[in-house]
């Protein structure tokens, strides 16, 4: 069982390029999340999506996009990356809002 | 905006002593409250909560919810060094599920 996957795993960019992220499940989940982690500040949510097609900000969306194409898919881009963010991002799906949200294993990004 | 605050942000005890962590939230149209563990990696699953009173429990740990007063605590007894650990505190509105700062927890032998 794959669950969640996330790639890469780990990135180095440095300041104005671009990336993308993917994550990846094989849950059927309709749910689907990206939030970032730095020190002493829990898990951010930056956007998320509660289905095919959709998606939404959530607290901390600035200088991020993403896209849900297809529903196991849920790309969070970096147009031009800059060092506020670097941090470990992290994506996470649930079958709705009343359920287990599972995460995958991260993406540290440095950016320099 | 919603919120979710959790206390205290560190705690250091030792081994055998007895744990309790806060979460309180601000949320419209709550839907439930998790607590996750988080060591290296990934977050891990530990209670989901809907319902006020009622207890849920696994082995050392168990936490309840109050939907009046708008918080939650995870208790931990007879902690371990494996205990060691960050503890999430989560909650769903319809859509999204924002998280607190998180407590870390230390255990010493």
């Amino acid at each position: 069982n794959a669950g969640v996957t996330q790639t890469p795993k780990f990135r180095v960019l440095k300041t104005g390029q671009s990336m993308t992220l993917l994550c990846a499940q094989d849950m059927n989940h309709e749910y689907m999340y990206w939030y970032r982690q730095d020190p002493g500040m829990g898990l951010r949510l930056i956007h998320y999506s509660v289905g095919e097609g959709t998606t939404a900000k959530g607290e901390v969306p600035d200088g991020y996009n993403v896209s849900r194409l297809k529903k196991q898919n849920f790309l969070l881009g970096l147009e031009s990356a800059a060092p506020s963010q670097t941090s470990v991002y992290f994506c996470a799906s649930s079958y709705g809002s009343a359920a287990e949200a599972f995460f995958g294993q991260g993406t540290r990004l440095t950016v320099v | 905006e919603d919120k979710v605050v959790q206390s205290p942000l560190s705690l250091v005890v030792h081994e055998g002593d007895t744990v309790t962590l806060n979460c309180s939230y601000e949320v419209t149209n709550f839907r439930s409250l998790l607590w996750y563990k988080q060591e290296k990696k990934a977050p891990t699953f530990l209670f989901m909560l809907t319902s006020s009173g009622i207890e849920k429990k696994s082995g050392r740990l168990s936490s309840i919810l109050d939907k009046k007063e708008l918080f939650s605590i995870l208790n931990i007894t007879a902690t371990q060094t494996g205990d060691s650990a960050i503890y999430l505190c989560a909650v769903y509105n319809n859509n999204d599920m924002r998280f607190g700062a998180g407590t870390r927890l230390t255990v010493k032998p």
